[in-house]
């Protein structure tokens, strides 16, 4: 089974411009979350998605947006960037079935450097 | 706000050592996960753990769930060269709110010199 996928891995960026990442679940899973890590805050949430909805939803601004496909494909999208989005964006998708849940399968990340 | 609070932050160790990494809240999870993360990639599951008191061994790693699943510990036996990374301690909680929301810890950098 194919894990998960994101792209591109590598994205430089001027500040003020806007960006959009991908990411391909594992076959099955329908909940897909995404994270950015820095060295300074880790890992933080930023938002999942579950059957083309948006369930939840970390304290980011809404410069950072989302959204799932029908096929459980996600995209985020960062509009107006700024040098603090450079990061490692991070794609985890998950079972929707008892306490696999829980369980997230991580991608390799998209690294954003922003200029 | 749900912490998890991961210590240390680096341990530097010669091979053949033995190491604990510990992750500590006071908030009660449904589980626990730990993750290695190795540069310039994503975190990569070791272990789930589920039930209050659970121990669960992998190799030469093992992983401990508190009995009031709030804390959690991996101990590394004999560490080697190959167990460089980072550990990643990460906290779900049920439902609502809580949907495909993992709250991590800050992290251990794990270096074994050989």
């Amino acid at each position: 089974k194919a894990g998960v996928t994101q792209t591109p891995r590598y994205l430089i960026k001027t500040r003020g411009q806007q960006v959009t990442l991908s990411c391909s679940p594992i076959s099955g899973h329908r909940s897909v979350s995404w994270y950015q890590q820095t060295p300074g805050q880790g890992l933080q949430f930023l938002f999942e998605y579950f059957s083309e909805t948006q369930r939840n939803k970390g304290n980011f601004p809404g410069r950072f947006s989302g959204r799932q496909f029908s096929n459980s494909r996600s995209e985020m999208n960062v509009s107006t960037l700024e040098l603090g989005d450079s990061a490692l964006y991070l794609c985890a998708s998950s079972s929707d079935r008892g306490l696999a849940k829980n369980i997230q399968y991580f991608g390799a990340g998209t690294r954003l450097s922003v200029l | 706000t749900q912490l998890l609070e991961q210590s240390p932050q680096f341990l530097s160790i010669q091979e053949g050592e033995n190491l604990t990494v510990y992750c500590n809240s006071s908030s009660v999870f449904s589980s626990l996960q730990w993750y290695r993360q190795e540069p310039g990639e994503g975190p990569v599951l070791l272990v789930t753990v589920v039930t209050g008191g659970e121990v669960k061994k992998l190799k030469r790693l093992t992983f401990q769930f508190g009995d009031a699943r709030k804390d959690s510990s991996l101990h590394i036996t004999a560490a080697q060269p190959g167990d460089t990374g980072l550990y990643l301690c990460a906290g779900a909680h049920a439902g609502g709110t809580s949907y495909g929301k993992l709250t991590f810890g800050q992290g251990t950098i794990l270096t074994v010199h050989p």
